[in-house]
């Protein structure tokens, strides 16, 4: 069964920054790509990038100075590490496998 | 950037009532490799999304055909036929095919 779960913390202070992990069961990473969405309360969905299953990354634009996106394929794991928080950041981060299988989602809050 | 406009932005329906939503991207959605990575997905209330529709008019298992999707190029539809309760939420397009892969801004289903 395809699972994916997001961990992290829940409160990050501003200027620091979001480290959060996807840990994925049921697939290989080196088989499928994984994208990280985002959402701040009450709006719509943001792509952020996507971990491709060769191991390659795309960002979106805006967010590419402070975004890197690994992984450890021996962890079944993909990484997000966003630097320089601020408080629009403040949103439910979801891994999602493709467009299909979507993690619960970590709400993470920037706030001193 | 790939603009998707999602009309109408909320809709109020009873029960067996049909639904449709538009989505219009900024310029062709098929990909080079020739398919067209148009995705639907519903956002109930305080759940993750679920993809409901992929490659335009691909319906994912589970999801009841009283779902539907159409389209090409720039223009793509979700038809409900007759809504039920449970459809209620957020529906959102999004687009696979150009990067920065970007989302519809959402339409609000309530029933009445």
């Amino acid at each position: 069964q395809m699972q994916l779960q997001e961990s992290g913390p829940g409160l990050v202070q501003p200027s620091e920054t979001l480290s959060l992990t996807c840990t994925v069961s049921g697939f290989s990473l080196t088989s499928y790509g994984i994208n990280w969405v985002r959402q701040p309360p009450g709006k719509g969905l943001e792509w952020m990038g996507t971990m491709w299953n060769d191991g390659s990354t795309d960002y979106n634009s805006p967010l590419k100075s402070r975004l890197s996106i690994s992984r450890d394929t021996s962890k079944s794991q993909v990484f997000l590490k966003m630097d320089s928080l601020q408080t629009e950041d403040t949103a439910i981060y979801f891994c999602v496998r493709g467009s299909k299988y979507w993690g619960q989602g970590v709400m993470v809050t920037v706030s001193s | 950037d790939v603009v998707m406009t999602q009309t109408p932005v909320s809709l109020s329906l009873a029960i067996g009532q049909p639904a449709s939503i538009s989505c219009k991207s900024s310029q062709s959605l098929i990909h080079s490799d020739g398919n067209t990575y148009l995705t639907w997905i519903l956002q109930r209330p305080g759940q993750s999304p679920k993809r409901l529709i992929y490659l335009v008019s691909k319906l994912d298992s589970g999801v009841p055909d009283r779902f539907s999707g159409s389209g090409s190029e720039t223009e793509f539809t979700l038809k409900i036929s007759r809504v039920e309760a449970e459809d209620l939420g957020v529906y959102y397009c999004w687009q696979g095919t150009h990067l920065p892969f970007t989302f519809g801004s959402g339409t609000k289903l309530e029933i009445k």
